[in-house]
This record gives structure tokens, C-alpha cells and sequence, in this order.
């Protein structure tokens, strides 16, 4: 069955520092993975998708299909960054399946 | 233009009684799905509606029910709650199916469930 797993709970850093949040997935096909955001007191939000091949807010990601991972980075993290932020993929029934999340705290 | 609303927003239920909740979608969309997002499980998907007919169930008991309208909105109901129904219940709409390639699903604030 597809897998989206997220290995760290938490993550803390400092403003400024460079941030890499992990993904790793299991699956059989070609994958369609998102990265969601959800901020304190609000609406779980899409940030970004592999196949817009995009950057939002200074987040970026790349589908490694070797290593089967889809890690979130950002150069310099900014204190507004901190959130939980989830990991997901479309599984083959079409489900949307999410990681266990990550809580992402920035440091001033 | 408004997005997904879910409804109630809190609410606290005793163990034994039935709830329903309340979503309605972005104009427009048609495709409806719930999750159940708890701090042990994380987001668990519970169904999916498309066109008023269930196109996917999560592995909830039968206790955990749903159905959309043919104006897209949709309720899920919990029968018989217990305390571990206790959660945030999400609620997210698309266009498309989920899994259309894409597809762009966009979620409400949630119903926060207390069973007591």
C-alpha cells in the first residue's frame, strides 16, 4: 500500500538557518506529491506541488524517484514559517494520503 | 470567492449520542471529502463523495457515516460516539475527483468534536 512517511515529529531551527523537512514515499506508479502547510489557528493549505515544479513562500521541493523522497527546503527560515506541515500523495484508489506531520519551529 | 465551510465549528457530544457535521464546499466543486485529524493518528481519510454517490471509504467503523447533496454540500454523522471519536474533523473540496491529476484539494477550518 502507498506510504507517505515523515521521519521527524519536529524540527527546531533558527532564524535564518537552512531547513529541510523529510518526506519519503512508497509507491508503484508515478506519484503526485504535495506538500500542506497548516499554521497555528488555521485551515490546513496547499503549498506546493511537485508537478507545478514551483516555489512558494521560499519553499521548495524535488521529486528524487531514486530515493523515493519529496523533502521541503528552504534556504533561510523566517519565524512565520513555523507550522505543522504534512506530506501527501494521491493513492492508486485515489485517496489522499498524508504523512504523519511535522512541527516546524523557528527560533529568533 | 468563499471558501469550504464547515459547520458547526466546536461542539461536545457524550459518549453514546450522534453527531452531524456539517461542509459545505466551494462553489463550483463537486468532489467532497472528510478527515479526521488527531494527535496520535494524524489526518485519516474517512470518505469521499463525487456527484452525491461515495467513490471512497477509509477504514472507520460503520458507526461513521456520510452523504452529499445535490448541491454538493455534505454532513458525516457518528453514531454511538465514543471517547476516542474525539477530533478535528476536516472537511476539503475539489473540482475534480481526488487523484486526477492536477486536482487541487482545498480544506475548511474543521468541526472540533469533544466526546465527554
Amino acid at each position: 500500500a502507498q506510504r507517505v512517511t515523515q521521519p521527524e515529529k519536529l524540527l527546531s531551527v533558527f532564524k535564518g538557518a537552512p531547513v529541510e523537512l523529510k518526506c519519503n514515499y512508497s509507491y508503484s506508479g508515478s506519484p503526485e506529491l504535495f506538500w500542506y502547510v497548516q499554521y497555528s489557528r488555521q485551515r490546513l493549505q496547499l503549498l506546493l506541488r511537485h508537478i507545478s515544479r514551483e516555489s512558494i513562500k521560499g519553499f521548495t521541493a524535488d521529486l528524487n524517484k531514486g530515493e523515493t523522497s519529496f523533502h521541503l527546503k528552504k534556504p533561510f527560515a523566517q519565524e512565520e514559517d513555523s507550522a505543522m506541515y504534512y506530506c501527501a500523495t494521491y493513492n492508486q484508489g485515489g485517496k489522499l494520503i498524508f504523512g504523519q506531520g511535522t512541527e516546524l519551529s523557528v527560533k529568533p | 470567492k468563499a471558501g469550504v465551510t464547515q459547520t458547526p465549528r466546536y461542539l461536545i457530544k457524550t459518549r453514546g449520542q450522534q453527531v452531524t457535521l456539517s461542509c459545505s464546499p466551494i462553489s463550483g466543486h463537486r468532489s467532497v471529502s472528510w478527515y479526521q485529524q488527531t494527535p496520535g493518528q494524524g489526518l485519516q481519510f474517512l470518505f469521499e463523495y463525487f456527484s452525491e454517490t461515495q467513490r471512497n471509504k477509509g477504514n472507520f467503523p460503520g458507526r461513521f457515516s456520510g452523504r452529499q447533496f445535490s448541491n454538493s454540500r455534505s454532513e458525516m454523522n457518528v453514531s454511538t460516539l465514543e471517547l476516542g471519536d474525539s477530533a478535528l474533523y476536516l472537511c476539503a473540496s475539489s473540482l475534480a475527483n481526488p487523484g486526477t491529476a492536477g486536482n487541487t484539494i482545498y480544506f475548511g477550518e474543521g468541526s472540533w468534536l469533544t466526546v465527554v
